[in-house]
Parts: structure tokens; sequence; C-alpha cells
């Protein structure tokens, strides 16, 4: 059974930093490409990042571009985002996702999600 | 502002059909046959629906089904239950400068 679990999200304070963690499990985490979505509350779900299955190329929001970094560490099933240069828009639930191989991106499983909140 | 156009909210009684709407651009929803719909219900991540326009991952029923024309691509619910209420996202690839984007969300309401 695939599994994605997100961790490391909490509230920081506006130019703060953190870093989240997806655990994955169930699935060859080395062959896939990963994805982070974000919906802030109330909102719709923005994408935020992508990483291809062996880290080799990255993708980013423009929202995100320079404070953001998405890596991967395929010996340890697991997925992260940096989160630099907080801002309060960048309140949200964080989810790692899946991608669907040759689905031009689209998500087959997702996390349950992060909660970071970014205040004063 | 999103994206991709979703209309806000969409309704129908059980057992009917409801068809919801996404509108892109050339650069997105008609440039690509990549279009994806998820289903939210609340406080629960996202569910694949459709991707590749028409696809159903494996589980979906086969009352959803997706298509496409021109920059506009649908999502029809065929015999509406009551659990289909829910909210409605559809994405398209956008190419590898913006890769991903997201239409606003519909909330289907089964009356």
């Amino acid at each position: 059974e695939v599994q994605l679990l997100e961790s490391g999200g909490g509230l920081v304070q506006p130019g703060g930093s953190l870093r989240l963690s997806c655990a994955a499990s169930g699935f060859t985490f080395s062959s896939y490409d990963m994805s982070w979505v974000r919906q802030a509350p109330g909102k719709g779900l923005e994408w935020v990042s992508a990483l291809t299955a062996s880290g080799g190329s990255t993708y980013y929001a423009d929202s995100v571009k320079g404070r953001f970094t998405i890596s991967r560490d395929n010996s340890k099933n697991t997925l992260y985002l940096q989160l630099n240069s907080l801002r309060a828009e960048d309140t949200a639930v964080y989810f790692c996702a899946k991608e669907t191989p040759g689905s031009g991106w689209a998500f087959d499983f997702w996390g349950q999600g992060s909660l970071v909140t970014v205040s004063s | 502002q999103s994206a991709l156009t979703q209309p806000p909210s969409a309704s129908g009684s059980p057992g009917q059909s409801v068809t919801i709407s996404c509108t892109g651009t050339s650069s997105d929803v008609g440039g690509y046959n990549y279009v994806s719909w998820y289903q939210q219900h609340p406080g629960k991540a996202p569910k694949l629906m459709i991707y590749g326009v028409t696809k159903r991952p494996s589980g979906v029923p086969d009352r959803f089904s997706g298509s496409k024309s021109g920059n506009t691509a649908s999502l029809t619910v065929s015999g509406l239950q009551a659990e289909d209420e829910a909210d409605y996202y559809c994405s398209s690839y956008a190419g590898n400068n913006n890769l991903v984007v997201f239409g606003g969300g519909t909330k289907l309401t089964v009356l």
C-alpha cells in the first residue's frame, strides 16, 4: 500500500525557515517523480515544486522560486522541502504527491498534509 | 487568481448528470493532453479521478468521465450519488516553466 507521510510543519515567524519531510513507503520511491502542492486555509490547490526521480531536475512555482528548495534522499525514501524567507501568504497545508508516470504531472497518491503557519 | 478557470459551484439531484468546466489557454489545457481532475472531501487529501484528459485510475467509478475541446476541459459526473458531494479541481501540465497549474475549484452539491 502506497503511503506518504509528511512532517515538519508548525508555527514560524515571518522571515523564518522550516523543513518539511515526506516519508514514502509501498512503492519504489527512487523510480517516481514527486511534487509538493499546498492549500491555503479555505482556498484551492497550488502546485509548489517538483523533482524528477533521480533528483536531476527541479521545478518551482514563481511564488516560491528562490525561497524554497526541493530535494530527495532515495536511500531514505524521503522527499524534502526547505522553506526559507517565509511570508504570511505561505501559510497552508503542504501535501507531498507522487506523479503518475507519463501523465504529465498528474498525482495519483497524496499524503495527509502538514500545516505551516507563518505568523508573528 | 488561479491559472485555470472553474465555476465556483455546481449542483444536481441524485441520479442526474453534472458537468464542470475548466478553461485555460493554449499554453496549458489547449496545448497538451495532460488535464487531470481531483476530488477533495473536507479535511481530506485530494484524490485523482481523471488524468490524461480521459483516463480513469483504477478504482474510480466509470460514472466519472473527462473530455476536452480547445482550451476547455470538462468533467462529467453521471448518476450523481450523495458521496460525490465534494470540491473538484482541474489541473494541467503547463510546460517546463510553470509545470502544473490548478483551477480554483468547484464545489459540487448533491441536492
